[in-house]
């Protein structure tokens, strides 16, 4: 099983430039999210999605946009980069339903620097 | 303001020795977990806990939820050197599938 698939893995970005952060998972799973991880920060919530064509804000959306398409993918947009979003993201997924309700799984992070 | 405290923040013992981690707030979750991250991966759920009171074990990890359910803890006995990483705790309110997550206390087990 593949799990939840992030890439790229690493990225160098100059100020100013775009660019989409992928991840698909194979699960079926409902609720998809994006989390950046920064020292002494801990982990923060983006964006998420509770189902495809929904997306909500999450502690920290600004500068990033997401759409949900179709259940398996729920890629993460950079519109302008900047050094402050010099960071590890991570995308997650879990299922919205049942006894496994909530239980995130993740993929294994991408590391975005921005010059 | 951090809606969960984890304390102590890093950790380094020898092999064997016990350790406890707490995870607070003020706030009531419906739900928490314990994640374990290693260096250049993503989190994995260790535990979730979802009634004030429970008790978990796993292997040498034993869980705890406050009784109010704000609160929880992870005893770790005789640490060996694999248990060396990041562990986070998060918690859910009534009704979100949304995570908060602590900052995480950072362990490292020496030989």
């Amino acid at each position: 099983n593949a799990g939840v698939t992030q890439t790229p893995k690493f990225q160098v970005l100059k100020t100013g430039q775009s660019m989409t952060l992928q991840c698909a998972q194979d699960m079926n799973h409902e609720y998809m999210s994006w989390y950046r991880q920064d020292p002494g920060m801990g982990l923060r919530l983006i964006h998420y999605s509770v189902g495809a064509g929904i997306t909500d804000q999450g502690e920290v959306p600004n500068g990033y946009n997401v759409s949900r398409s179709t259940t398996e993918d729920f890629p993460l947009r950079l519109l302008s980069a900047a050094p402050s979003q010099t960071s590890v993201y991570f995308c997650a997924s879990s299922y919205s339903a049942g006894e496994r309700a909530g239980e995130l799984f993740f993929g294994e992070g991408s590391r975005l620097t921005v010059l | 303001t951090q809606l969960l405290e984890q304390s102590p923040q890093f950790l380094s013992i020898q092999e064997g020795e016990n350790l406890t981690v707490y995870c607070n707030s003020s706030s009531v979750f419906s739900s928490l977990q314990w994640y374990r991250q290693e260096p250049g991966e993503g989190p994995v759920l260790l535990v979730t806990v979802v009634t004030g009171g429970e008790v978990k074990k796993l292997k040498r990890l034993t869980f705890q939820f406050g009784d109010a359910r704000k609160d929880s803890s992870l005893h770790i006995t005789a640490a060996q050197p694999g248990d060396t990483g990041l562990y986070l705790c998060a918690g859910a309110k009534g009704g979100s599938e949304k995570l908060v997550f602590g900052k995480g206390m950072k362990l490292t087990v020496n030989p």
